[in-house]
């Protein structure tokens, strides 16, 4: 079992739609949970990150977390074209490296 | 914020060539760098953490041979591909930083072998 696991997509949305994109993981003691935001050919960028259980919001990006369920979570209200992009959620395990889904790539429709 | 600059972003090179590759912190210093390989529609997969000063330590099933890493000063680790073949073709992707959310990634080089 991967230790974290994230559908690739691809996922296609219109402009304004709310988009949700999941992750699953297998390690109770995780507790650093981060969303990357990847342009194609480019590196990683920090989108979010949340400690533990819970949300946290900025601007149009709710990130979540369900310690419970293992389950972390990316919301995007009224999506633009410009948030087409790969989004990789990562977490930081206990021996101090970031490991990182799969990916999911989005395409916002005009 | 943290700036991570790397290059080249793309080289293409003969089968049996070696190819460095450098990834620079350019307003901080930076004791740790890592290295990621990423292939199409994959994941970013950790090859080896870099230690300035130090020898760097790969993660399992990656040739430290093959992938040489030297963390010469605080602001540059360079990786070289060594007697590169095809199957090494792919996205290689350097950070820096510190701390669970203060690690920067450079905009990584597209490695074909031909």
């Amino acid at each position: 079992q991967k230790e974290v696991e994230q559908d690739p997509g691809p996922l296609s949305v219109p402009e304004g739609a709310i988009v949700s994109l999941n992750c699953t993981y297998s390690n109770s003691a995780f507790q650093y949970f981060m969303w990357y935001r990847q342009y194609s050919r480019k590196g990683p960028e920090l989108l979010m990150y949340t400690y533990s259980s819970g949300n946290k919001e900025d601007g149009r990006f709710t990130a979540q977390v369900d310690k419970s369920s293992k389950y972390i979570s990316l919301f995007i209200r009224d999506s633009q074209p410009s948030d087409s992009a790969t989004y990789l959620c990562a977490i930081w395990s206990n021996t101090g490296k970031l490991i990182f889904g799969q990916g999911t790539t989005l395409q916002v429709k005009p | 914020g943290a700036v991570v600059s790397q290059h080249p972003s793309r080289v293409i090179c003969k089968s049996g060539t070696s190819v460095k590759i450098e990834c620079r912190s350019l307003d901080f210093q930076a004791t740790t760098m890592f290295w990621y390989r990423q292939f199409p529609k994959q994941s970013l997969m950790l090859m080896a953490t870099s230690n300035e000063g130090s020898k760097a330590t790969y993660e399992q099933g990656v040739e430290k041979d093959k992938f040489l890493i030297n963390h010469a000063s605080l602001t540059l680790s360079t990786l070289t591909v060594t007697s590169a073949h095809p199957e090494d073709s792919s996205f290689y992707i350097c950070s820096a930083g510190g701390g669970v959310y203060g690690y920067t990634f450079g905009s990584g080089t597209r490695l074909t072998v031909v």
